[in-house]
């Protein structure tokens, strides 16, 4: 499975859009980006998925580069509920093993 | 629909001793798969249980051994504690779709386990 990078941490004034980074230079080309969050104390919790196409839905959006070497998912409207650890991850399926990596803490600031 | 839970909430053990976590899949939900969290790092695969089986491993000792039952419920097993064994220890579900889909894996809100 691809490896991702993400920065460790971000900010965002809440109201504002949350833009999170993801590199994965490695994907190859049957391999889906997956998105979960963890809020403290809680286990994860799926967000999005896409494979080369941006998605949008009720959480978020996924904008995939066309070489699918990186991506970002977008929170339009950040609320203090939002700050949470968010991973990225790259695999051929969502229901197999989920590699998660050191994932990005977002801090939603009023 | 209760989602995924998980029992104990807390335990703590000692060094040497045995302990037994347990998952209820989501309604509907036919695969369990463990991970284990330690503080400040991301869930770690340790197995997934699919038809009673275990169908995928993580790099994980044999220590560390499952079972899933009739009714997709789960047992985590993990024998001879060690300290580095603390952690928490998240369960999720989902349905598997024999064609590899992306039905999406709902976690539990996980077993805190100190081991002293």
């Amino acid at each position: 499975d691809a490896k991702t990078t993400q920065p460790p941490s971000m900010d965002c004034a809440e109201g504002r859009a949350a833009n999170l980074p993801c590199n994965h230079s490695t994907i190859s080309g049957n391999e889906y980006v997956y998105w979960y969050r963890q809020i403290h104390s809680q286990g994860p919790q799926y967000i999005i998925h896409g494979l080369k196409n941006n998605e949008t839905n009720e959480m978020a959006s996924l904008i995939i580069t066309e070489d699918r070497k990186s991506s970002t998912l977008i929170l339009p409207h950040a609320t203090l509920r939002d700050t949470a650890v968010y991973y990225c991850i790259v695999g051929s399926s969502n229901t197999g093993k989920l590699i998660f990596g050191q994932g990005t803490t977002l801090q939603v600031k009023p | 629909d209760a989602g995924v839970t998980q029992s104990p909430t807390h335990l703590i053990k000692t060094r040497g001793q045995q302990v037994t976590l347990r998952c209820s899949p989501k309604s509907g939900h036919d695969t369990v798969s463990w991970y284990q969290q330690a503080l400040g790092q991301g869930p770690q695969f340790i197995f997934q249980y699919y038809e009673e089986e275990e169908r995928q491993r993580g790099n994980f000792p044999d220590r560390f051994s499952g079972h899933q039952f009739p009714n997709y419920s789960s047992e985590l097993n993990v024998n001879a504690l060690l300290l580095g064994d603390s952690a928490l220890y998240l369960c999720a579900s989902s349905f598997l779709d024999p064609k590899g889909g992306h039905n999406e894996q709902f976690f539990g809100p996980g077993t805190r386990l100190t081991v002293l």
